[in-house]
């Protein structure tokens, strides 16, 4: 089944505790992406990758790293995780460009403590 | 103001109604627009792009581009239950090429039986 995965779907962390966010699509796609909603915000780009080895910033990258050693995993890294990281966060792909259809990943919900 | 904004509802419409959602966009230069679907705890689900003036209809969905006035919207036909969620609306920044996608804060519709 053509899908992107992410993991965890849930986690509690607190403040400092560094953390991965894996992101993982099957589908051979060459772009990537990771979003954070929050209410009221709507959906904000973190940073996204247009191939491997290629990464640039969003909107909204501070606090976040990303690495794209391979095409099909995306991790989303918080070296220390503050409280206002709480958020949903979603990994997307699409086949080459975002105005191609974006698949979207189940979402992590992060708390920070 | 907001590089991508829409009214955040909840818009009410009987069933069997048009449903209409705008969206309006700030950077001039934008070329591809997309309307995305997010049920309550789901992923957004792309329904409809368009990158041409005019409109462009899909089953009961028809999006409308307007560049001048730099407006996008979504009409949604014969509205059902099933079609109650938040509806958002994507713009890429720049030219296609770019990896940016500014999403809106959404509009939550409710179709009432």
């Amino acid at each position: 089944e053509a899908q992107v995965t992410q993991n965890p779907r849930y986690l509690i962390t607190v403040t400092g505790k560094k953390l991965t966010v894996t992101c993982s699509q099957n589908m051979n796609h060459e772009y990537m992406s990771w979003y954070r909603q929050d209410p009221g915000l709507g959906l904000r780009q973190i940073y996204y990758s247009m191939n491997v080895e290629v990464t640039d910033k969003g909107d909204v990258p501070e606090g976040y790293k990303v690495s794209r050693k391979e095409k099909r995993n995306f991790p989303l890294i918080l070296e220390s995780p503050s409280p206002n990281q709480t958020s949903l966060y979603f990994c997307a792909s699409s086949p080459a460009r975002p105005t191609d259809t974006q698949y979207f990943g189940p979402g992590t919900r992060l708390t920070v403590l | 103001q907001k590089e991508v904004e829409q009214n955040s509802g909840p818009l009410s419409v009987p069933e069997g109604a048009i449903a209409s959602l705008n969206c309006t966009y700030s950077d001039r230069v934008s070329q591809s627009f997309f309307w995305y679907r997010q049920y309550s705890g789901k992923s957004p689900e792309l329904i409809m792009s368009i990158y041409s003036n005019g409109d462009k209809e899909d089953g009961r969905f028809t999006a409308q581009l307007n560049k001048a006035s730099q407006y996008v919207s979504l009409l949604i036909r014969d509205s059902q239950p099933s079609d109650s969620a938040t509806y958002l609306c994507a713009v890429n920044r720049g030219s296609s090429n770019t990896g940016k996608l500014i999403f809106g804060q959404g509009t939550t519709l409710q179709v009432k039986p």
